[in-house]
């Protein structure tokens, strides 16, 4: 069974801090995606990596792949209040279905 | 162009009831996932359509559950009967990829906004 544990959990900052999630398994993934979810609302996808190594960036955010597929971080540089929600990432193996992590709760304050 | 839509948004049912939960997938979306998260806990994979086929059913956790996608569109799943332990968040998921035997690797699914199941 594949597993991808979060880390951490929850995160308060303030505005303008730099922050990191982690995403880590034993197994190796043929794809890693990152989903960010809003109460109410299902997750909404960030970024797919797909290549060990790779380095994917979205305006503030930050996308690394592990080298050997196994694991993933999200960057936020100068995080702000609409970075606030639950960040998720989820992992694909020789199925297309979704192996998710255990989430990132992510409260960024004034 | 409109999303992934599920109904209902809330269900509240005794143990012991029955519950069917509805997915429209994005036109067009061959893959169909259903995936839950009961409180505390991530979301799960339940199972995968292609088209009107299961492709894996390996997530459904017992026989109360029954999954169709009659005619390859909209997928229904019923619960039957609902026990405390299936309460939780129902999502639903598609993705284009419209071959079973050729994999994206980019597998980038589309979700709904979930049906919150409450059994008491």
């Amino acid at each position: 069974t594949q597993l991808l544990e979060q880390s951490p959990q929850f995160l308060s900052i303030q505005e303008g801090e730099n922050l990191t999630v982690y995403c880590n398994s034993s197994s190796v993934f043929s794809s890693l995606q990152w989903y960010r979810q809003e109460p109410g609302e299902g997750p909404v996808l960030l970024v797919t990596v797909v290549t060990g190594g790779e380095v994917k960036k979205l305006k503030r955010l930050t996308f690394q792949f592990g080298d050997a597929r196994k694991d993933s971080s999200l960057h936020i540089t100068a995080a702000q209040p609409g970075d606030t929600g639950l960040y998720l990432c989820a992992g694909t193996g020789t199925a297309s279905k979704l192996t998710f992590g255990t989430g990132t709760r992510l409260q960024v304050t004034l | 162009e409109a999303g992934v839509t599920q109904f209902p948004s809330h269900s509240v049912i005794e143990k012991g009831q029955t519950v069917t939960l509805r997915c429209d997938p994005i036109s067009g979306h061959d893959n169909l996932y259903w995936y839950r998260r009961v409180m505390g806990k991530e979301i799960k994979f339940l199972l995968h359509f292609v088209k009107e086929s299961k492709q894996d059913e390996s997530g459904m956790p017992n026989n109360r559950f029954l999954a169709e996608r009659t005619g390859g569109t909209y997928s229904t799943l019923k619960v039957q009967p609902a026990e405390l332990e299936d309460s939780g968040v129902y999502f639903c998921a598609s993705s284009q990829d419209g071959t079973s035997g050729n994999l994206s690797p980019y597998n980038e699914q589309f979700f709904g906004p979930g049906t919150r199941l409450t059994v008491l």
